[in-house]
């Protein structure tokens, strides 16, 4: 069965520290993934997406995420976080059908 | 535009109530869904639409009724829910079901359901 694993469930990191965060994902085939970020009481908003071409992929508000095929890896990175990226975070891959696969997600607090 | 709006943002309704959540977007996508989330974990999908056609059911119990009228709206009717059910309700469309660019999903903000 296709899945996306995240491996921190919780992370705590103070300002200007970096930040990276683990996903995995277990399926052949082409290959969709995504970040999406869910700051507190507000909607998922997509960060980055990766499809094809580039394995390192920029996208919103200076993250950026980085495909390793041999590692069934699309780990999320920023150098330097700030207090505002305080948020949930998932890792989401696409099947075949156009369903997305979640992550467990990883909760994120960076102390100011 | 690369709105979804959700309506109501709230909703509080008892166990024998009948009530509507509502889903737009004017993106021109032809693939709508609904996902349900509890706290700190992630969305689960619940319907797909596309072309207005319902394409995939997630063995949703039939308390829960999807609807879409036109290619721009999507309704979920609620009736006789319960109180495990309250959860945030998210509604998100896409170009269509197809992978690749641009095909990404767009999320609403959602509707925060308590049954009493």
């Amino acid at each position: 069965a296709q899945s996306v694993s995240q491996h921190n469930h919780h992370v705590i990191l103070s300002e200007a520290a970096s930040l990276e965060l683990g996903c995995n994902y277990s399926y052949g085939g082409t290959v969709n993934l995504f970040w999406y970020v869910q700051y507190p009481g507000q909607h998922l908003q997509l960060l980055l997406k990766y499809f094809s071409g580039d394995p390192l992929v920029k996208g919103i508000k200076g993250f950026e995420a980085e495909f390793i095929k041999s590692k069934f890896s699309f780990n999320l990175r920023k150098p330097s976080v700030q207090w505002s990226d305080t948020a949930e975070y998932f890792c989401a891959g696409r099947d075949n059908t156009g369903k997305l696969i979640f992550g467990q997600g990883t909760t994120l607090q960076v102390k100011p | 535009d690369t709105e979804v709006t959700q309506t109501p943002k709230h909703l509080v309704m008892g166990m024998t109530n009948k009530k509507s959540l509502k889903c737009e977007q004017h993106m021109g996508h032809r693939a709508m869904y609904w996902y349900k989330q509890k706290a700190k974990k992630p969305p689960e999908l619940m319907f797909v639409y596309s072309y207005e056609k319902l394409s995939i059911n997630e063995s949703v119990p039939s308390r829960f009724s999807p609807e879409c009228p036109n290619s721009s709206l999507l309704n979920l009717h609620l009736h006789a829910l319960q109180p495990e059910d309250s959860a945030l309700y998210l509604c998100a469309s896409s170009r269509g079901l197809a992978g690749g660019p641009h095909y990404e999903q767009y999320f609403g903000p959602g509707t925060r359901l308590t049954v009493t």
